[in-house]
């Protein structure tokens, strides 16, 4: 089993829609979590951080980290055709000397207008 | 404006030879990495240093090394011995354990 799932899609949605992407994880040592997009042969942009169960805002973007249930998730509301690109997830342990982060393979979305 | 900075954008490698990737930031991070992606692989992590003069081996780091002689810069070499050089690779660093990376923009390295 992989650390870290992600489905990859393609998600295709219509403009206006609201978006759901998730990531599961196997491994409980994880607490903190990140998701990040990455438009075509760019670096990812890191969208959202958080570390604790529970849901965080940031204008249409919320993370949502479940870890009873080993799950995260990332809703973007009223989506536009700018939110077109691979979103990743990301997360790292919480202790010892283990600075590794690690990813899922992404999931690729497009917005149409 | 804080940031990483990757050079060059895009190069193109013969085989058999050398080349070095270059990664610079200018956040004060102590920890940075290298990442390789390929379509339908994520992010694979080659090399990463928590602190000048120290770097660990990732996932993939045959045919690659580094060094990390100062705290802002962590070059990327790309052996001969690599046997698949051909990829996009990125660059981050972060403060630390638990806290959020922050990526450049990437190098695509094309072997001709």
């Amino acid at each position: 089993q992989k650390e870290v799932e992600q489905d990859p899609g393609p998600l295709s949605v219509p403009e206006g829609a609201i978006v759901s992407l998730n990531c599961t994880y196997s491994n409980s040592a994880f607490q903190y979590f990140m998701w990040y997009r990455q438009y075509s042969r760019k670096g990812p942009e890191l969208l959202m951080y958080t570390y604790s169960s529970g849901n965080k805002e940031d204008g249409r973007f919320t993370a949502q980290v479940d870890k009873s249930s080993k799950y995260i998730s990332l809703f973007i509301r009223d989506s536009q055709p700018s939110d077109s690109a691979t979103y990743l997830c990301a997360m790292s342990y919480s202790g010892g000397s283990n600075y590794k982060l690690t990813f899922g393979k992404g999931t690729l979305l497009t917005v149409n207008p | 404006d804080g940031g990483i900075t990757q050079s060059p954008k895009y190069l193109f490698r013969k085989e058999g030879q050398n080349v070095t990737l270059s990664c610079e930031q200018n956040l004060n991070h102590d920890a940075m990495y290298w990442y390789r992606q390929d379509p339908g692989q994520g992010l694979r992590l080659i090399y990463y240093s928590q602190i000048v003069n120290d770097f660990q081996k990732g996932d993939i780091a045959e045919g690659y090394s580094v060094s990390r002689e100062k705290k802002e810069s962590f070059p990327l070499t790309v052996t001969s011995a690599q046997k698949n050089p051909t990829a996009f690779y990125l660059c981050a660093s972060n403060r630390g354990l638990g806290t959020e990376a922050f990526f450049g923009q990437g190098t695509r390295l094309t072997v001709v």
